[in-house]
């Protein structure tokens, strides 16, 4: 069954630093979106994308986030300069019909 | 502003039994609304779907209820099992030509089964 896949599991970073998220959407689908989720918290979206551009943004997708999907296949969330409160789960999806497919995440922690 | 309200103490129940999880929310008019399941540090799963002018939809042991009126969604896990054990997110999605598939998450309800 095809399925969203997400590199790294798992991202140390220090403060200040870029980070690169990567996920590859299920190959067919055409909305991809990243949400996050801070530990103990709820899901929050970040941005959708479509037709290679941005379709939606939340307020947490400030000017130190961009979205990138660089070929065919890799959807990237990029962070310019980590912050502390940037440690989260990242979870990118992709969506056919009204089901959104979500990836096993990236743990991004930001030191 | 828009809210969405999931009963956030765990839900213990006896295997076998019928699991119900509530979705309530205020502020909001979704076009649907979806259920997910989440296990610790993993992904959410995507469960089921039900539109605004369906009342009820039935997978498998699941079973999903939509009320606009009451602005509620009800979640049944019938003849639950301790692999049914997992936190239960739901999530609306708006109408309209500005829809581009945002989800709005509630906090999740975290089920427990006891053999």
């Amino acid at each position: 069954e095809p399925e969203v896949t997400q590199t790294p599991s798992h991202q140390v970073t220090q403060m200040g630093q870029e980070v690169i998220l990567r996920c590859v959407p299920i190959s067919n689908h055409l909305y991809f979106y990243w949400y996050r989720q801070i530990l103990g918290q709820k899901v929050e979206f970040l941005v959708s994308f479509y037709n290679n551009e941005i379709s939606e943004k939340s307020e947490i997708f400030d000017d130190q986030f961009s979205v990138e999907r660089p070929d065919g296949s890799n959807f990237t969330l990029k962070i310019r300069s980590t912050k502390l409160e940037d440690s989260a789960m990242y979870f990118c999806a992709s969506k056919e019909g009204n089901e959104q497919y979500f990836g096993p995440g990236t743990r991004l922690t930001v030191t | 502003s828009q809210k969405i309200e999931q009963n956030s103490e765990a839900l213990n129940i006896q295997e076998g039994k019928t699991a119900t999880l509530t979705c309530n929310y205020t502020n909001y008019s979704p076009a649907y609304l979806q259920w997910y399941r989440q296990d610790p540090g993993r992904g959410p799963v995507f469960l089921l779907l039900i539109r605004e002018n369906e009342k009820e939809k039935r997978k498998e042991r699941l079973k999903v209820t939509f009320d606009t009126t009451l602005k509620q969604s009800l979640f049944h896990i019938t003849a639950s099992q301790p692999a049914d054990s997992a936190t239960y997110l739901c999530a609306l999605g708006k109408r309209g030509s500005s829809n581009t598939g945002k989800l709005i998450f509630g906090q999740g309800t975290t089920l427990q089964v006891k053999p």
